[in-house]
């Protein structure tokens, strides 16, 4: 299986801070991942696919890039609503695999 | 809207068995794969198994394969898990999502849409 790590694992942050996740796959992957955000109780929501791709309804804010083995998830300027935890998933074979998470927090 | 509803979790002993079920709505079901996804207590995400919009072909995690089966009724705009010889560690919230459709590619997007997810506890 692929794995997939993140870092950092976790983050304090400002509003209006610009914040950047990395996410680094065993393999190449090409431009397979995606990014999802999860707050306490929901379910995890789609902001980027396919490393760069915005969701439909995700504000501009959030932007993805990379290739091959390392992506990164970009917010360029933290609302309070965006303090979650936010995972990446490689879906260039099966089976998908998420990475463990990063926590961003006030 | 997209709407996915699961139902069907609750408590079970270890060995035992359960169905899950997701209704759908808002979109034409029998278009999309779907899939189930948990999260185990203060853990990340695991994808557990994926249904093509024809029921062919289906594939499951190493977790689970033999154990549980993904099943879904176009007619009836749902899919379900059937989950046998249930685990303390297959303990979780799961949940069903869609996997959407990239409009410039057509290429699949995983889980574009969740539901609210269904708590499943083993414990004796």
């Amino acid at each position: 299986d692929i794995q997939m790590t993140q870092s950092p694992s976790s983050l304090s942050a400002s509003v209006g801070d610009r914040v950047t996740i990395t996410c680094r796959a065993s393999q190449t992957i090409s431009i397979y991942v995606n990014w999802y955000q999860q707050k306490p109780g929901k379910a995890p929501k789609l902001l980027i696919y396919a490393a760069s791709s915005l969701q439909s309804g995700v504000p501009s804010r959030f932007s993805g890039s990379g290739s091959r083995t390392d992506f990164t998830l970009t917010i360029s300027s933290l609302q309070p609503e965006d303090f979650a935890t936010y995972y990446c998933l490689q879906n260039y074979v099966i089976p998908p695999t998420f990475g463990p998470g990063t926590k961003v927090e006030i | 809207e997209v709407q996915l509803v699961e139902s069907g979790g609750g408590l079970v002993l270890p060995g035992g068995s359960l169905r899950l079920s997701c209704a759908a709505s808002g979109f034409t079901f029998s278009s999309y794969s779907m899939n189930w996804v948990r999260q185990s207590p203060g853990k990340g995400l695991e994808w557990i198994a994926y249904i093509t919009s024809r029921s062919v072909p289906i594939y499951y995690a190493d977790s689970v394969k033999g154990r549980f089966t993904i099943s879904r009724d176009n007619a009836k705009n749902a899919v379900s898990l059937q989950m046998n010889s249930l685990r303390d560690d297959d303990t979780a919230v799961y949940y069903c999502a869609r996997d959407g459709r990239d409009a410039r590619t057509t290429n699949e997007i995983p889980f574009d849409h969740w539901g609210q997810g269904t708590l499943v506890t083993v414990a004796s």
